[in-house]
């Protein structure tokens, strides 16, 4: 089972401040890595999949890179909406496996 | 508007069995692959199983694997989860989910939850 790393556990960032969160992988995934977020009380949204595409109505100021085993989701200028909990799921290989999550708290 | 709803959540003792459903609408439901993702409380996401459009090919987490089946019935838009032998580590909300295209972990659309626990 492919494990995914993210870091750090809890990102304490102000509004309008760049967000950039990790997830590596055990082994290489490729680019077969989604990020999705999650605000309390609600289901997951998905934001990117395969590394660096945005889904359909996600904002521009979020951004995703890398391939292999090193990823990052960046927020470019956080949004109050923004702070939640961002997680990373790998789709590489079976069975398919999340990350532990990221939380952006406001500072 | 795509909506699923997810039923079937309660309270089964330790080893027992519980089937959760989700009925979908807004989609052409026989066209997209599913999954059920789950989150104990106050816990992370672990997806759980996957099912293509057709419902020929399913996938598991070891976690669950030869006690839980996902399974669909395109002819009601509706997909299940039947759960056997449940433990208290299976105490969760769970999530259906639709894939947004084949079998690819892009889940572009999510029910409202199901909970589900285990305890005596």
């Amino acid at each position: 089972e492919i494990v995914l790393t993210q870091s750090p556990a809890t990102l304490s960032l102000s509004p309008g401040e760049r967000a950039t969160l990790s997830c590596r992988a055990s082994q290489s995934v490729s680019s077969f890595l989604a990020w999705y977020q999650q605000k309390l009380g609600q289901a997951p949204r998905l934001l990117i999949y395969d590394a660096s595409n945005r889904a359909t109505g996600i904002p521009a100021r979020f951004s995703g890179s890398g391939s292999g085993t090193d990823f990052t989701l960046t927020i470019s200028s956080l949004e109050p909406e923004d702070f939640a909990v961002y997680y990373c799921l790998q789709r590489s290989n079976w069975p398919w496996t999340f990350g532990q999550g990221t939380k952006v708290e406001i500072k | 508007e795509v909506q699923l709803l997810e039923s079937g959540g309660g309270l089964v003792q330790p080893g027992g069995s519980l089937r959760l459903s989700c009925a979908a609408s807004g989609f052409t439901f026989s066209s997209y692959a599913m999954s059920w993702v789950r989150q104990a409380p106050g816990k992370g996401l672990e997806w759980v199983s996957a099912i293509n459009n057709g419902g020929g090919s399913t996938y598991y987490a070891d976690s669950v694997n030869g006690r839980f089946t996902i399974s669909r019935d395109n002819s009601k838009n509706t997909l299940y989860l039947q759960m056997n032998s449940l433990r208290a580590e299976d105490t969760a909300v769970y999530y259906c989910a639709k894939d947004r295209i084949a079998v690819a972990a892009t889940f572009d659309y999510w029910g409202q939850g199901a909970l589900v626990t285990v305890s005596s």
